[in-house]
């Protein structure tokens, strides 16, 4: 079946710096991609929808200077965190839909996860 | 506000006991996810569920959505130790093809032996 791989699982940054991670289509096109932050014991929230070729959709309440995504390709995604705080150690997890068969209700693939931790 | 409720919100059941989890939209839900989830790792997929009165199994683990297609259910017989973890309710909402899905907040479950 179709797989998103996410990468890395983890990462561990210093307070300042900027971290990417990776969201890659392994077996189908992506045009649209979306992003997830889930803090402990909470759900998932949608933090923006990454589209391919164009400008991502921010939720409200996301700062898009911050959360800088980049779809260049139809497989990959990329969502930077820049000038990271401790606040915004959290989970981050991506999904893509496979749409290529016009099918409205397709299953929703999720990458593993990144565990990022400012300190 | 929160668009899909999902209850409980955490339970504790001894090994070989029945469950169910509840999820509820004020909207009409187009399609409906149910996914497990470890703590700080992926989702794993558990079932779709599309048309209203539509029911799934697999293994131990069935998932009914409502006529309404309001509200869906999720049931484990038997309750093991390899299912606990945190059960998501996903949905789409908005009714176009290749929307993200909203989620719930999220049932944990342990499971006692």
């Amino acid at each position: 079946g179709a797989v998103v791989s996410q990468h890395p699982s983890w990462v561990i940054c210093k307070s300042g710096t900027s971290v990417k991670i990776e969201c890659r289509s392994l077996d189908f096109q992506a045009t649209t991609m979306f992003w997830y932050r889930q803090f402990p014991k909470q759900s998932l929230m949608l933090m923006a929808t990454s589209n391919e070729g164009s400008k991502a959709t921010y939720e409200q309440g996301v700062e898009k200077d911050k959360f800088l995504i980049n779809h260049a390709s139809l497989t990959l995604s990329t969502l930077t965190v820049t000038s990271a705080h401790p606040e915004d150690s959290s989970f981050y997890i991506c999904s893509a839909r496979d749409v290529g068969t016009g099918i409205m209700n397709t299953e929703a693939f999720f990458g593993q996860g990144t565990r990022l931790t400012v300190v | 506000s929160q668009e899909l409720e999902q209850s409980p919100q955490s339970l504790i059941v001894q090994e070989g006991k029945n469950l169910t989890i509840n999820c509820t939209s004020s909207k009409t839900l187009y399609g409906l996810y149910w996914y497990k989830q470890k703590y700080g790792e992926g989702l794993i997929f558990l079932m779709m569920l599309q048309k209203g009165g539509e029911e799934k199994s697999h293994e131990k683990i069935t998932a009914k959505l409502d006529e309404k297609k309001q509200q869906s259910s999720l049931h484990i017989t038997a309750s093991q130790p390899s299912h606990a973890g945190i059960y998501l309710c996903g949905a789409d909402i908005g009714g176009q093809a290749g929307t993200a899905l909203i989620f719930g907040k999220g049932t944990t479950l342990s499971v006692s032996s």
